[in-house]
């Protein structure tokens, strides 16, 4: 079992929907990161998280640490959303590396 | 300054060229992270440098070999590679290794061996 597990692994909706991804992981962390990559390009990050809840425009991330789970929201879903969204989570035992999610790719149709 | 600038974009190299792939950042970042991607996979951590000293080496070849010059510069020098070894190459940067702190990626060089 993978430490870091998202679903769905993939993801289609009409425009205007309102998207969760949901990301749980087995670890003990320092850190969440929800990352955004389009097709064959660098990633984005979207969200730094250890606690409560992020917004950014149309982007809510939401971790709950006693249940090692979060999730990402989009509302008001564009095709120009269409990505790839990656949790990764930075272990809180020392490691220096972060732990990756398999990704969702999530695409918006028109 | 919030960029991680990789260059070149892509790169196509037959198995017994030599290459190096650059990347920068002015971020004052002290910890440098290389990772390969594969199509459709998440990144795979290759390399860490923490304050210009290789911290870790996930066992990857010695047809890799990782360079940090200065805090700002981090190289990947390639040479003799296989086919197998066509990916995206992410470059990421963060102001320290481990704990609460963002990372930063590039946007990648596309690797082709041919």
């Amino acid at each position: 079992k993978n430490e870091v597990e998202q679903s769905p692994q993939n993801l289609t909706a009409q425009e205007g929907e309102f998207i969760t991804i949901n990301c749980s992981y087995s670890v003990g962390i320092s850190a969440l990161h929800w990352l955004q990559q389009h097709p064959g390009g660098g990633i984005v990050s979207l969200f730094m998280l250890s606690s409560g809840k992020k917004k950014h425009g149309r982007l809510i991330a939401t971790i709950n640490i006693q249940e090692k789970h979060s999730s990402l929201h989009i509302t008001a879903s564009h095709p120009r959303d269409s990505a790839v969204y990656i949790c990764a989570v930075q272990s809180n035992q020392g490691a220096q590396k972060l732990v990756f999610g398999q990704g969702t790719r999530l695409t918006i149709n028109p | 300054d919030t960029e991680v600038t990789q260059t070149p974009k892509h790169l196509v190299m037959g198995m017994t060229n030599k290459k190096s792939l650059k990347c920068e950042q002015h971020m004052g970042h002290r910890a440098m992270y290389w990772y390969k991607q594969k199509a459709k996979k998440p990144p795979e951590l290759m390399f860490v440098y923490s304050y210009e000293k290789l911290s870790i080496n996930e066992s990857v070849p010695s047809r890799f070999s990782p360079e940090c010059p200065n805090s700002s510069l981090l190289n990947l020098h390639l040479h003799a590679l296989q086919p197998e070894d066509s990916a995206l190459y992410l470059c990421a940067s963060s102001q320290r290794t481990g704990g609460y702190t963002e990372a930063f990626f590039g946007q990648g060089t596309r690797l082709t061996v041919v």
